[in-house]
């Protein structure tokens, strides 16, 4: 079965650090993978995407992702953490006609 | 331009009830989907519609919960018989067809049901 997995509840980082969120997934055959973010309140709003081609994948706000095959993980990066980067974050796979979330990641940006 | 919308934003009901949730997606986006987003099962796919084929609907969680797409845009999520359980907020979404296609979320329904 197709699984997605954030290991991290919450992941605290200091404004201009850079932060990483993490996801691990499972899936038979080559993945689609998204992450989305959620802020309060609001519905989700798409980050980046790794369908095929170039392992790093540049997205919104200037994110970042690493697909990396074959230890199955599209880690979300960012070089210098904004404390408007407070929010939470969702890593997905495609599957079928649908997509799998992960549990998300609650993302802390201290001053 | 104008993104996936959703009513209402807030929705509190008595359990037994019915309600109607509503979605308004993307003009020229042919897929619609329905996910539910609740603290214990976290973002969960419940049905999905592609053109005029036949929905998807494997993520329903009872016979209680319906949906239709009428003339292929807007959607209606119907719940029928509320329990207290069926308290979440229920997310749409919307695509250019199916397969690698990013999927836009409206703001969601958060359904009550004391």
């Amino acid at each position: 079965a197709q699984s997605v997995a954030q290991p991290e509840d919450q992941v605290n980082v200091a404004e201009g650090n850079p932060l990483t969120v993490k996801c691990t997934y499972s899936v038979s055959g080559n993945p689609y993978l998204f992450w989305y973010v959620q802020y309060p309140n609001r519905g989700l709003q798409f980050l980046l995407k790794y369908i095929t081609g170039d392992n790093l994948v540049k997205g919104s706000y200037g994110f970042e992702a690493e697909f990396n095959k074959s230890q199955t993980s599209f880690h979300l990066k960012k070089p210098s953490a904004l404390v408007s980067d407070s929010a939470l974050y969702f890593c997905a796979v495609r599957s079928y006609n649908k997509l799998i979330f992960g549990a998300g990641t609650r993302l802390a940006v201290h001053p | 331009g104008a993104g996936v919308s959703q009513s209402p934003s807030n929705k509190v009901t008595e359990k037994g009830k019915d309600v109607e949730l509503r979605c308004d997606p993307i003009s020229g986006h042919t897929a619609l989907y329905w996910y539910r987003q609740s603290l214990g099962q976290g973002l969960e796919f419940l049905i999905y519609f592609q053109g005029n084929s036949a929905p998807d609907k494997s993520g329903l969680p009872s016979d209680r919960f319906s949906a239709e797409r009428t003339g292929g845009s807007v959607s209606t999520l119907t719940i029928q018989r509320t329990q207290q359980e069926d308290s979440a907020v229920y997310l749409c979404a919307s695509s250019l067809g199916q397969g690698a296609n990013e999927q836009f979320f409206g703001p969601g329904t958060r359904l009550t049901v004391l």
